[in-house]
């Protein structure tokens, strides 16, 4: 079946660094992908999507590209802050169908 | 317009007992979504219903249910409830489908 594998946290980087957290997809098809933030206490954010291959999602300075060829739709950042400390999660889904999500990368910004 | 909104935010209830929950889509959506997150299995999908009728169904027991009204507005209910179904319960709605779901800010369930 369809799966999400994103890489393992805590992502702990200073502030202005640069941010990449990796996530790959098993998927028949042509999925849409999406990556969803969630700071503490609340529900999960829309961050960016991308709903074909080689498509760019961006949002807040974050982007990801769909890669067909390679399963994969990375997040990348030029320079965090300490507000983007939160939880990040990849996840993808057919119309009609059920959101997959991966377990979750926790970053963690200081100043 | 106003996002997706679930009452209540907490609640707290015994073994054994019986919980609603309720979430009401962003205005003109007819996808209503429900998932579970806890720490050890993530974020699990329950059930979908569109236009009142329950579309797709995770791999959960018949215990926990759901519907959907004709407004939209959706509940979901656990019975006989274990200390396992202490989560986070999210709602997620969309136009038609999950294509792009907003998520309100989840009821927190915690069973003692």
């Amino acid at each position: 079946g369809d799966s999400v594998t994103q890489m393992e946290g805590p992502v702990t980087l200073s502030e202005e660094a640069f941010l990449t957290i990796n996530c790959t997809y098993t998927a028949t098809g042509y999925p849409s992908l999406f990556w969803y933030v969630q700071y503490p206490g609340e529900g999960l954010q829309l961050l960016l999507k991308a709903t074909k291959a080689d498509d760019k999602g961006s949002n807040k300075g974050f982007e990801a590209t769909y890669r067909k060829e390679t399963t994969s739709f990375h997040l990348e950042k030029g320079s965090v802050q300490v507000s983007d400390s939160a939880v990040y999660f990849c996840a993808l889904n057919r119309e009609l169908t059920a959101l997959i999500f991966g377990k979750g990368t926790t970053l963690s910004v200081s100043s | 317009k106003a996002g997706v909104t679930q009452t209540p935010r907490y609640l707290i209830k015994t073994r054994g007992q019986q919980v609603t929950l309720s979430c009401s889509p962003i205005s003109g959506h007819r996808s209503v979504s429900w998932y579970q997150q806890t720490p050890g299995q993530g974020l699990q999908f329950l059930f979908e219903y569109f236009s009142e009728t329950q579309r797709n169904k995770g791999n959960f027991p018949g215990r926990f249910s759901g519907r959907q009204f004709s407004n939209s507005r959706s509940e979901m209910n656990v019975s006989t409830l274990e200390l396992g179904d202490s989560a986070l319960y999210l709602c997620a709605s969309s136009l038609r489908g999950n294509v792009e779901a907003f998520f309100g800010q989840g009821t927190r369930l915690t069973v003692v």
